[in-house]
């Protein structure tokens, strides 16, 4: 059983660029969320999705975007980077839409915006 | 919204040594899970305990739900427990967790 995947590991960007993140979740599971850990704070929901549609969104503003495809691995997108986006971004999956579901979280990706 | 706090924010343990961990959340919830977040990132799941108390191996949780707080239990740590370990409340019905800020744990050979 293959756990929860993120690509790509590191990635650097600057101010006003657009950036896509990528996460295959594990088999199995229909259910993706993200979130966003700023350096010494806990994580923050962005939004999760479920079957391909969004489910439930955190105070993010709407240049943050996400898709899910039918083999429910899902892409974070954000437009007009700021310097304040610089963190590690993380993408859970799950079974299904369920708060007492386990979430397994993927290893992240930590973006830096200069 | 809810606000959820742990403390301490910072622990420091030999390695044996016993320790209890606090969550306390501003509002009643539903749902709330432990994790523990190693030092290379990687976020675990350690329980989902919306009451009452479980048990796995050298940890266990507690969570009284009624007085708003939760208590994570590590017996004999050992130096793989270090890291930072999160509690996390469910926004109600919507699906959406919110997270302390965590305790960081470092324990010492």
């Amino acid at each position: 059983e293959t756990g929860v995947t993120q690509s790509p590991t590191h990635l650097i960007k600057t101010r006003g660029q657009q950036v896509t993140l990528r996460c295959s979740s594990q088999s199995g599971h229909n259910t993706v969320s993200w979130y966003q850990q700023a350096l010494g704070q806990g994580p923050q929901f962005i939004f999760q999705y479920y079957r391909e549609e969004e489910n439930g969104r955190g105070n993010f503003p709407p240049r943050f975007s996400g898709l899910q495809f039918p083999n429910y691995s899902s892409e974070l997108n954000v437009n007009a980077l700021e310097l304040d986006d610089s963190a590690l971004y993380l993408c859970a999956s799950s079974l299904a839409p369920l708060a007492e579901e386990t979430q397994y979280f993927g290893p992240g990706t930590r973006l830096l915006v200069l | 919204g809810i606000q959820v706090e742990q403390s301490p924010p910072d622990l420091i343990l030999q390695e044996g040594a016993n320790s209890t961990l606090r969550c306390n959340f501003s509002d009643s919830v539903n749902n709330l899970q432990w994790f523990h977040q190693n030092p290379w990132g990687q976020l675990i799941n350690l329980f989902y305990i919306p009451s009452g108390t479980k048990q796995n191996g050298r940890l266990s949780a507690t969570t009284v739900a009624t007085e708003r707080y939760s208590l994570l239990y590590i017996s004999s740590s050992q130096t793989t427990d270090s890291g930072v370990y999160f509690c996390a409340v469910e926004d109600s019905g919507t699906y959406k967790y919110i997270f302390g800020t965590g305790t960081r744990l470092k324990v010492l050979a």
